[in-house]
């Protein structure tokens, strides 16, 4: 099994349409979560991080929910500017005591707003 | 802040050629991160320093690949010799401890 899996699409979705991604991640030691935005042919960039209580940040909103180890992300009333590969990515402790962290990028999510 | 700065940005070379991949990570930032992607796997992780020290490198393709980091400001990642399936965007990418990954605008390999 994949550390981390997403759906890859492509979402299709008209302009103003809520749409939801998850992501399912496998090792329970995981630290912290993050949703990545990349559009073609630049590099991956920040979108949010994703706190255990949630949080919003204007369209956005990110999920945890632990005990399912999984996360989402909703992007209500979409934009054309919205269309981009969206990535997640899980940061694992790595070994025990060692204090090192590994970042885990799925493949991505692509989403299509259309006019 | 600058940001993580790769070079070069394109990169064309034959096969059997040796190619280096530079990256200049954010001051401060005492993860590197060193990832390739392609259509079909996405993003790799290659391999990562942690203040400057190797941690895993267990995405290194094969002995071809490596990558040295002689400072907290400088990394290089080098193939050699190059073969066309190791055409693909290389990025590289800084953090501090837990903090989210910054990615440099990567490197864009083609080996014919």
């Amino acid at each position: 099994r994949k550390e981390v899996e997403q759906d890859p699409g492509p979402f299709n979705v008209p302009e103003g349409a809520t749409v939801a991604f998850n992501c399912t991640y496998s090792n329970s030691a995981s630290q912290s979560f993050f949703w990545y935005r990349q559009d073609c042919r630049k590099e991956p960039k920040l979108l949010m991080s994703v706190y255990s209580s949630g949080n919003e940040d204007g369209r956005f909103t990110a999920q945890l929910n632990r005990a399912s180890q999984y996360i989402s992300l909703l992007i209500r009333d979409s934009k054309l500017s919205d269309s981009a590969t969206y990535l997640c990515v899980v940061n694992i402790r790595v070994g025990v005591n060692t204090g090192f962290q590994k970042l885990v990028f799925g493949t991505g999510t692509r989403l299509l707003v259309s006019p | 802040d600058a940001g993580v700065i790769q070079s070069p940005r394109h990169e064309v070379t034959e096969m059997g050629q040796e190619v280096t991949l530079r990256c200049k990570p954010i001051s401060g930032h005492d993860y590197l991160f060193w990832y390739r992607q392609t259509m079909m796997r996405g993003l790799e992780l290659l391999i990562y320093f942690n203040n400057n020290v190797p941690i895993d490198d267990s995405g290194m393709p094969e002995d071809r690949f490596s990558a040295k980091m002689p400072n907290a400001s400088f990394s290089t990642l080098k193939i050699q010799p190059s073969e066309p399936r190791d055409s693909a965007v290389y990025f590289c990418a800084s953090s501090g401890h837990e903090t989210p990954l910054h990615f440099g605008n990567g490197t864009r390999l083609t080996v014919t």
